[in-house]
């Protein structure tokens, strides 16, 4: 069982769809992230959240909207995606953004774009 | 910037047989390192870490020594089982830097 929990685990949606994917922990975690996986690669970052607000954004196209209504919540709104948009969408958690604490991922949202 | 190469494979194993994933980076900085593993289906699960050089982390019969000297994170394993089969990432973190991820190892233990 994983501390970040992750909701829906599969979405399919057209490219006219707005969507949201919800990640909630309450290990108190201070740093949340969103990474984009495609098969057989590794995580790619997308977003970084510390303290609430948002410190990194990877260059990331603006059909993707992040937000962090409180330090135990992230969500990230789609809208007008594209089909090489489907992957899964991880997020992810740490203590504080150090280089020595470790990220706890959830199971991700596994995201088909018709 | 900083990088992470790992063997890519698939690494084939017998069950009982002995596992070694290389791992070696390249950091301006003092990283620390850490290896993840995924299950087909889910998402990365923290299996070791080490935040200087000599560290060694374990877990699970799962064992990676720091060695600033030759910039590796090798893990290893005495005897794996079926239930190890997964693809395993190297990873380090930096100083004001983001996670940096090796492309992955698959796993296949067979009976």
């Amino acid at each position: 069982d994983t501390e970040v929990t992750q909701t829906p685990k599969h979405l399919v949606m057209g490219m006219t769809n707005k969507k949201s994917l919800k990640c909630e922990q309450h290990m108190g975690h201070r740093a949340m992230y969103w990474y984009k996986q495609k098969a057989k690669k590794p995580p790619e970052l997308m977003f970084v959240y510390s303290y609430e607000k948002l410190s990194i954004n990877e260059s990331v196209p603006s059909r993707f909207s992040p937000e962090c209504p409180n330090s135990s919540l992230l969500n990230l709104h789609l809208h007008a995606l594209q089909p090489e948009d489907s992957a899964l969408y991880l997020c992810a958690s740490s203590q504080v953004r150090d280089r020595g604490q470790p990220q706890h991922f959830g199971d991700g949202t596994r995201l088909s774009i018709l | 910037g900083d990088s992470v190469t790992q063997m890519e494979g698939p690494v084939t194993l017998s069950e009982e047989a002995f596992l070694t994933i290389n791992c070696t980076y390249t950091a301006t900085g003092y990283p620390s390192l850490f290896w993840y593993v995924q299950y087909p289906g889910e998402g990365l699960q923290l299996l070791l870490k080490a935040t200087k050089a000599d560290d060694k982390g374990s877990n699970k019969g799962f064992e990676a020594t720091y060695r600033k000297e030759t910039t590796s994170f090798h893990l290893e394993k005495g005897s794996v089982q079926v239930s190890d089969s997964a693809v395993y990432f190297c990873a380090l973190s930096d100083y004001g830097q983001n996670f940096v991820f090796g492309p992955g190892t698959r796993l296949s233990v067979l009976p």
